[in-house]
């Protein structure tokens, strides 16, 4: 059963283009989880999302971020006009829902620089 | 807000010491989780525990939740390089697993 997989790995733009980042949960896992990592700090909440709905999106920067996990395919973690401050490590996860909602597998992740 | 805090920030040991790594919140967790995160990866989970009091043991590392739920110890016997990451506490700030907020992190480096 393959994990959380996430592409692209590492991600360069140059300041104000778009940036889009994938991630394909585990066979069966209908939640997805989008965080962000800034060198040397912990993971910050992004977005939560079930197949077709954005459950929580509280911690998604009101303008220029988006995301999406539509009914096929992956989900999408869209950055618009990036900024040098959008560079960082952006985490994926998935969880089966029901019993095991509070468990959640990570993929490896996608680096963004922004030059 | 929660916060969640851990302590120590950085720690390097010699292969075969014994080490705990502390996790505190301002609030009581729904439920905690203890991941490992290696460079250049995603975090993996450790364990998951809910109930105050509660102690789980994985091969040599052994998980505490405090009675109040407020607060929660790793401690891991015979330290071995394969041991060297990241250490992050989680809660998942509600019953329904919607929102999860993570501590800054122990990270652990391990000598041989």
């Amino acid at each position: 059963n393959a994990g959380v997989m996430q592409n692209p790995r590492h991600l360069v733009r140059r300041r104000g283009q778009e940036a889009r980042l994938r991630c394909s949960p585990m066979k069966g896992h209908s939640h997805v989880y989008w965080y962000r990592q800034l060198p040397e700090e912990g993971l910050k909440f992004m977005v939560y999302l079930q197949k077709e709905n954005i459950i929580d999106e509280s911690g998604m920067p009101k303008e220029r971020f988006s995301a999406e996990f539509p009914k096929e395919g992956p989900s999408i973690l869209r950055i618009q006009q990036v900024v040098r401050g959008d560079s960082a490590a952006y985490f994926c996860a998935s969880s089966p829902g029901g019993g095991s909602l509070y468990e959640q597998y990570f993929g490896p992740g996608t680096r963004l620089t922004v030059t | 807000t929660q916060l969640l805090e851990q302590s120590p920030q950085f720690l390097s040991i010699q292969e075969g010491e014994n080490l705990t790594v502390y996790c505190n919140s301002s609030s009581v967790f729904s439920s905690l989780q203890w991941y490992r995160q290696e460079p250049g990866e995603g975090p993996v989970l450790l364990v998951t525990v809910v109930t105050g009091g509660e102690v789980k043991k994985l091969k040599r590392l052994t998980f505490q939740f405090g009675d109040a739920r407020k607060d929660s110890s790793l401690h891991i016997t015979a330290a071995q390089p394969g041991d060297t990451g990241l250490y992050l506490c989680a809660d998942s700030r509600d019953n329904y697993g919607q929102n999860f907020v993570f501590g800054p992190g122990t990270r652990l480096s391990v000598l041989p």
